[in-house]
């Protein structure tokens, strides 16, 4: 089937760093990959979609220049927690679309747990 | 944009019981998925499902489109199905964003 990694699989870090995820597909071509957010008992929040060669469309209310997306290749999306503060302690996770049996379905990664100090 | 909610929130089973999960939306959906998220965070696909009936060893799922809802089966439960299981029902083209429901939280005890 297919698989999605992310690397970290958590990180610790202080106050104003940033901190960068990284998300791939081992074996299919992602078009589109999604970045998630979760806070413990609580469902999936969408935070953006970004599409191979062109920039992340941000749900409302997720700021842009906070969390930088890139998407450089159909395998790799990365996002990037600028300056990173307490309240952005969470667990992210990211998916990727890809064709599986003649239809379009979306795979997750394993998720990525920050802390920061 | 379109409502999602998952019945019961909660649901305490003992292994071998069996348990139905339901999923309501509020508009039409182009395609629906429901997904397994276990103890350490990974979610896990189960069905790609926009209608009809699919089966999966002792997990079944069933879309009725035209009446707004999909259900989730779970016959003699073991306690590796506890976890979170959450249905996204997407209402764009192949690649557009999955909604997800609140999820609804199983815990099978041995």
């Amino acid at each position: 089937g297919a698989v999605v990694s992310q690397h970290p699989s958590w990180v610790i870090c202080k106050s104003g760093t940033s901190v960068k995820i990284e998300c791939r597909s081992l074996d299919f071509q992602a078009t589109t990959m999604f970045w998630y957010r979760q806070f413990p008992k609580q469902s999936l929040m969408l935070m953006a979609t970004s599409n191979e060669g062109s920039k992340a469309t941000y749900e409302q209310g997720v700021e842009k220049d906070k969390f930088l997306i890139n998407h450089a290749s159909l395998t790799l999306s990365t996002l990037t927690v600028t300056s990173a503060h307490p309240e952005d302690s969470s667990f992210y996770i990211c998916s990727a679309g890809g064709l599986a049996g003649g239809r379009y379905e979306q795979y997750f990664g394993p998720g990525t747990r920050l802390t920061v100090t | 944009g379109i409502q999602v909610e998952q019945s019961p929130p909660d649901l305490i089973l003992q292994e071998g019981a069996n348990s139905t999960l339901r999923c309501n939306f509020s508009d039409s959906v182009n395609n629906l998925q429901w997904f397994h998220q276990n103890p350490w965070g990974q979610l896990i696909n189960l069905f790609y499902i926009p209608s009809g009936t699919k089966q999966n060893g002792r997990l079944s799922a069933t879309t009725v489109a035209t009446e707004r809802y999909s259900l989730l089966y779970i016959s003699s439960s073991q306690t590796t199905d506890s976890g979170v299981y959450f249905c996204a029902p997407c209402q764009g083209r192949a690649n557009s964003k999955l909604t997800f429901g609140k999820g609804i939280t199983l815990s099978v005890r041995p």
